[in-house]
């Protein structure tokens, strides 16, 4: 199975800050990643798919980037709304797998 | 409302079965590929299972394979797990989801709210 490896598993920012959290995937998986966002006691809801294709009705402060082994996600304005646990997903294959999530937590 | 319902979740002792069901209203199910995905308690997400709208295409995680089993059934408008040999690494939060293409691996697009498994004596 292809192994996704997050960094950095929790990171604390304020409201307004940059916050870019890494996925590496263990081969290349093209183009073939989706981020997700998960609150407590909700299930996860897809950001990005395609690696850098925002979901209909996501802010635009999100934004993926990324290929073959190395990707980002970015928020450009931290929002109260997105303290929450991300996961990255690869699709390359029908055995999907996820990243071990980052927890962004309030500073 | 586009929704997916799980249900069936509960309490079982190690060795014992259970068999999940997700119902899936507001959505075209019958033209897309779904799937289980669990997550155990405080831990990250874990899929475990793939089903075509055909039923033609089934994938199954390692960790599970050979204990369950997906089906669907289209004029229900259902998916199902069953599962089989539970031991306590199964006490999860079982999700179905969608994925948005069919017989491609995909995001996914659409969750259920999840229903819990526990296994414990």
């Amino acid at each position: 199975d292809i192994q996704m490896t997050q960094s950095p598993s929790t990171l604390s920012a304020s409201v307004g800050d940059r916050v870019t959290i890494t996925c590496r995937a263990s081969q290349s998986i093209s183009s073939w990643l989706a981020w997700y966002q998960q609150k407590p006691g909700k299930a996860p809801k897809v950001l990005i798919y395609k690696a850098s294709t925002l979901e209909s009705g996501v802010p635009s402060r999100f934004s993926g980037s990324g290929s073959g082994t190395e990707f980002t996600l970015t928020i450009s304005s931290l929002q109260p709304d997105d303290f929450a646990t991300y996961y990255c997903q690869q699709y390359n294959t029908f055995s999907v797998t996820f990243g071990g999530g980052t927890k962004v937590e309030i500073k | 409302e586009v929704q997916l319902v799980e249900s069936g979740g509960g309490l079982v002792q190690p060795g014992g079965s259970l068999r999940l069901s997700c119902t899936a209203s507001g959505l075209t199910f019958n033209d897309y590929g779904m799937n289980w995905v669990r997550q155990a308690p405080g831990r990250g997400l874990q899929w475990l299972s793939y089903i075509s709208s055909s039923s033609g295409a089934i994938y199954y995680a390692d960790s599970v394979k050979g204990r369950f089993t997906i089906s669907r059934d289209s004029a229900k408008n259902s998916l199902y797990l069953q599962m089989n040999s539970l031991r306590a690494e199964d006490t999860a939060l079982y999700y179905c989801a969608r994925f948005g293409r069919d017989y491609s691996p995909d995001a996914f697009d659409i969750w259920g709210q999840g229903t819990m498994v526990t296994v414990s004596s």
